[in-house]
């Protein structure tokens, strides 16, 4: 999964707690993506960050907020989560932001 | 709006044999197309990207086309194995920096 960790891999969590999700990478990339990936959906773009502390909202950036304050380090945060944001969260990479992008394996969060 | 339509949603072939999966896409300005494979549990996996002015790529038993005039690629696989059975996503991405991503055909190798 080159260089690219996500912790946790998997939470269970109750509607309204705040939840951070935590992408963590060794390839010194510029560019980090947040995506949720849903049945009879393809991926969809959170945020993403091009740079220590540059980010910008994707397609479905509501009810999350991201930081980057190292180069290695992307957090996505649920304020409160809902039901609607159970889903797999794939975390990735790039080193510009028009090349491949490399892909975490994935959390699974489950919120109930 | 731009769309990435894949077909079919999920095949069944038997081991040794081949297949074919479909992409059709509405995506405009278009860069490049790109087709990941995603094990279950795992994150998606590059195996090619073809540009306008390419029209077939291999990578292995993997070999994809790309029609950029109707705006249909596909990806053949041959021969395959159990461990083809995967996800496979079709990926295109908008003159900028946007991706565009197909919902995955699934496909499930059999012994």
């Amino acid at each position: 999964d080159a260089g690219i960790t996500q912790s946790p891999r998997h939470k269970v969590t109750e509607t309204g707690t705040p939840v951070t999700l935590r992408c963590h990478q060794t390839e010194n990339h510029r560019y980090m993506y947040w995506y949720r990936q849903d049945p009879g959906h393809g991926l969809r773009l959170i945020h993403y960050s091009y740079g220590v502390k540059d980010t910008d909202k994707g397609e479905v950036s509501d009810g999350y907020s991201v930081s980057r304050s190292k180069t290695e380090d992307f957090l996505l945060t649920l304020e409160s989560a809902t039901s609607s944001q159970t889903s797999v969260y794939f975390c990735a990479i790039s080193v510009t932001g028009a090349d491949e992008q490399y892909f975490g394996p994935g959390t699974r969060l489950t919120v109930t | 709006k731009n769309q990435v339509e894949q077909s079919p949603q999920s095949l069944i072939i038997l081991e040794g044999k081949n297949c074919t999966l479909q992409c059709n896409y509405t995506v405009s300005p278009f860069s490049n197309l790109r087709w990941y494979k995603q094990d279950t549990g795992r994150g998606p996996v590059s195996l090619t990207i073809m540009t306008f002015s390419e029209n077939t790529k291999s990578n292995g038993r993997y070999t994809a086309t790309l029609d950029a005039d109707t705006k249909q690629s596909s990806l053949h696989i041959t021969a395959s194995q159990l461990s083809d059975s995967a996800s496979y996503i079709c990926v295109v991405r908008e003159a900028g920096t946007a991706l565009i991503f197909g919902k995955g055909t699934t496909l499930s190798v059999s012994s």
